[in-house]
C-alpha cells in the first residue's frame, strides 16, 4: 500500500512560472518530510525538508508548505528555470531501530520550457 | 559532488558473472542503505545496515549479497543476475539514532545485465 501519494506525475511550466507539486501521507508517525531532486544519471539529492511542527519552510526559490491536520505537504518552485527540469520525489521519514526510513512518493517529472 | 561515493558508475555483466558494487561515506553515519531504482520510478529499498549489522532485508533474492566491512563502507555482491535486475543501484546513508535527519544518496551504479 502506497503511504505517500504524489501528484501530478508530470508537469510542464514556462520559464518564470510557479511549479507546484503535492503530496499526501497516511502514517501520522512520520517525523520528517524531505524533497529530493533527481537529474538523469544522478542520484536523488536532498533539496529541502520540513518537520511536522513547522507549517512552511523557504530556501531561495523553493518553499515547502505543510498541513499537518490534512496530512498534506507541497513543494513550490518560484521563478522556475530550465535548469530545474528534473524528477522530484517527496518522501516521509520515520526513525526506527534500523535508521531513518524513507517512504517515497511516486515522483513528478518537471519540465520548464524556456 | 555527493558525500556518498559509489563505484563503478556503470557496469555491464553477463548472467554468469560475479561483480561487486561499492559505496563509501565519511559523514559518520551508522545507517547505510541499498536501493534499486527502475526508470521513472522511486527508489525501492533493498537492504539496511545499522551499526554494520544487517537490519532489514526486503525479501531480496539471494543473488544479491550485501556486506558492510566497516562503518564507512558498504558492498553489494552480485552473482547470477537476471536481465530484470538491470537498474540504477543507489547507496544512501543517514544518522542511525537521531530522527528528523535525511538520507544522503550517492549517484548510483548503472547496471546492465546482458
Amino acid at each position: 500500500q502506497q503511504q505517500v501519494k504524489q501528484s501530478p506525475q508530470s508537469l510542464i511550466v514556462q520559464k518564470g512560472g510557479i511549479s507546484i507539486i503535492n503530496c499526501a501521507y497516511e502514517n501520522t508517525a512520520f517525523d520528517y518530510f524531505p524533497w529530493y531532486q533527481q537529474f538523469p544519471g544522478k542520484g536523488p539529492a536532498l533539496l529541502i525538508a520540513i518537520r511536522p511542527d513547522v507549517s512552511e519552510k523557504k530556501e531561495g526559490r523553493f518553499t515547502i508548505s505543510f498541513n499537518k491536520s490534512a496530512k498534506q505537504f507541497s513543494l513550490h518552485i518560484m521563478d522556475s528555470q530550465p535548469g530545474d527540469s528534473a524528477t522530484y520525489f517527496c518522501a516521509a521519514s520515520i526513525n526506527n531501530n534500523a535508521g531513518n526510513m524513507l517512504t517515497f512518493g511516486g515522483g513528478t517529472r518537471l519540465m520548464v520550457k524556456p | 559532488d555527493t558525500e556518498v561515493t559509489q563505484t563503478p558508475k556503470h557496469l555491464v555483466m553477463g548472467m554468469t558473472n560475479k561483480k561487486s558494487l561499492k559505496c563509501e561515506q565519511h559523514m559518520g553515519h551508522r545507517a547505510m542503505y541499498w536501493y534499486k531504482q527502475k526508470a521513472k520510478k522511486p527508489p525501492e529499498l533493498m537492504f539496511v545496515y545499522s551499526y554494520e549489522k544487517l537490519s532489514i532485508n526486503e525479501s531480496v533474492p539471494s543473488r544479491f549479497s550485501p556486506e558492510c566491512p566497516n562503518s564507512s563502507l558498504l558492498n553489494l555482491h552480485l552473482h547470477a543476475l537476471q536481465p530484470e535486475d538491470s537498474a540504477l543501484y543507489l547507496c544512501a546513508s543517514s544518522h542511525r539514532d537521531q530522527g528528523g535527519q535525511p538520507q544522503h544518496f550517492g549517484d548510483g551504479t548503472r547496471l546492465s545485465i546482458l
